[in-house]
């Protein structure tokens, strides 16, 4: 499969505890990205990575949240000290950095299925 | 921040039937990009619009790329019920580093 990858799937916690998703990108992508969803809305933007460089973060909800991205391959995403304001969906996605002759192409994002977090 | 409008929210069709939904911005995009989700999964890009003006089609899905560069379009033929899920545009913010979404329009088909 060389779809990109997200583990877990579903995951419940308790308010207070940390909790960390796993991303494993398209390999020939070297840009990837955390998406937020909750309920009826679209994806919102978190934070996006090129080969090992964080080059936005800004957009995290909040100190408790991280991601990091130490080898430029895969990436995690932490949360700190979880709220039930927390739960939601978690999305990654990788993509293709700006290309010469075809620098749109960096839009085109292939998403995973998703870390789902419920916290109680 | 960056918005994205669309319409309609939901829709409840007949198999068989076309359905059309649009997308609007405040800002230009040079990109539109429209995606489906289907429940429990990530969304799977369906379009890609790089022009304005531009018609685009992909099975029986078409998608236009407004002249104005704040607006997309996309049309659905001859629905049938797998193409029940919810249909999101999306469009690059600052500098083309930050796809921005819609708040989906979510389409129910009835067999």
């Amino acid at each position: 499969d060389t779809g990109v990858s997200q583990d877990p799937r579903h995951k419940i916690t308790k308010r207070g505890q940390n909790v960390t998703f796993r991303c494993d990108p398209i390999s020939e992508h070297n840009r990837l990205y955390w998406y937020r969803q909750t309920l009826g809305q679209g994806p919102e933007f978190l934070t996006y990575f090129q080969n090992e460089a964080q080059l936005e973060k800004s957009r995290l909800l909040s100190d408790r949240f991280s991601a990091e991205r130490p080898k430029g391959s895969f990436s995690t995403l932490e949360i700190q000290r979880t709220e039930q304001g927390d739960s939601a969906m978690y999305l990654c996605a990788s993509s293709f950095p700006p290309l010469a002759g075809f620098p749109s192409g960096a839009n085109v994002l292939t998403f995973g299925a998703g870390s789902r977090l419920t916290v109680l | 921040g960056q918005q994205l409008n669309q319409s309609p929210q939901s829709m409840f069709i007949q198999e068989g039937e076309d359905v059309s939904m649009n997308c609007t911005s405040s800002s230009i995009f040079n990109t539109w990009l429209w995606y489906k989700q289907d429940p429990g999964e990530g969304p799977v890009l369906l379009i890609a619009l790089y022009k304005a003006g531009e018609l685009t089609s992909n099975g029986r899905l078409t998608a236009q790329f407004g002249i104005t560069r704040k607006d997309s379009f996309l049309n659905i033929s001859a629905s049938i019920p797998s193409d029940v899920g919810i249909y999101f545009c999306a469009g690059p913010y600052n500098a083309g580093n930050m796809l921005t979404f819609g708040g989906g329009t979510r389409l129910m088909v009835k067999p």
